[in-house]
């Protein structure tokens, strides 16, 4: 298995500019979790989904954000628009049905919104 | 609400010494508890678990006990490398599905 896929690896963008990050989860996987990194606040996280319908998205900070999973190997991050202050690493991870189990990471994408 | 607190870092060793990194948690119930560990560049990678009080976790020479009595999860290994220079994160999961971790410790093994 590939493991959790993610694209771009890295992104620059404008601020006011929109930006989706996307997320292949593991096949078979019903869980997808979106976290966000900053030095500041650590991991955070946003949202996640279970066969994908979203479960908790109390994570996510403001109305710019938004996140969808249409199908089961696919999830998008959408920020609309973007400010520098979402500067920060994001990463995807999708786990089984089992709970209180790990989940797995993908390798995250760096934006810098200048 | 659930919370996991790490020793703050950088924690710089040398060589061959030996690692501990201290892990306390908060919550209620019976959390599992986990160690990941992030590579420069890269994404999270797990790299023990325990699922209950007096599991120990182990991988890759570390080790880590979850201790229910003093609500703790500290990583240790006895003799580190420089391979092993990343930043590590305790974690905990509880009635649920979602992972809540800690600030991160980084550690830097000089030759």
């Amino acid at each position: 298995d590939a493991g959790v896929i993610q694209s771009p690896r890295h992104e620059v963008t404008e601020m006011g500019q929109e930006v989706t990050l996307r997320c292949k989860p593991i096949s078979g996987h019903d869980y997808l979790f979106w976290y966000r990194q900053t030095m500041m606040r650590g991991l955070e996280l946003l949202i996640y989904f279970n066969n994908n319908v979203p479960i908790d998205d109390s994570g996510m900070p403001e109305d710019r954000f938004s996140a969808k999973m249409p199908n089961a190997s696919f999830s998008t991050l959408k920020i609309q628009p973007s400010e520098p202050r979402d500067s920060a690493v994001y990463f995807c991870a999708s786990g089984t049905g089992q709970p209180n189990t790990e989940a797995f990471f993908g390798q995250g994408t760096r934006l810098t919104v200048v | 609400g659930d919370s996991v607190t790490q020793m703050e870092g950088p924690v710089t060793l040398s060589e061959e010494a030996f690692l501990t990194i201290n892990c306390t948690y908060t919550a209620t119930g019976y959390p599992s508890l986990f160690w990941y560990v992030q590579y420069p560049g890269e994404g999270l990678q797990l790299l023990l678990k325990a699922t209950k009080a007096d599991d120990k976790g182990s991988n890759k020479g570390f080790e880590a006990t979850y201790r229910k009595e003093t609500t703790s999860f500290h990583l240790e290994k006895g003799s580190v490398q420089v391979s092993d220079s990343a930043v590590y994160f305790c974690a905990l999961a509880n009635s649920g599905y979602a992972l809540n971790f800690g600030k991160g410790t980084s550690l830097l093994v000089t030759p």
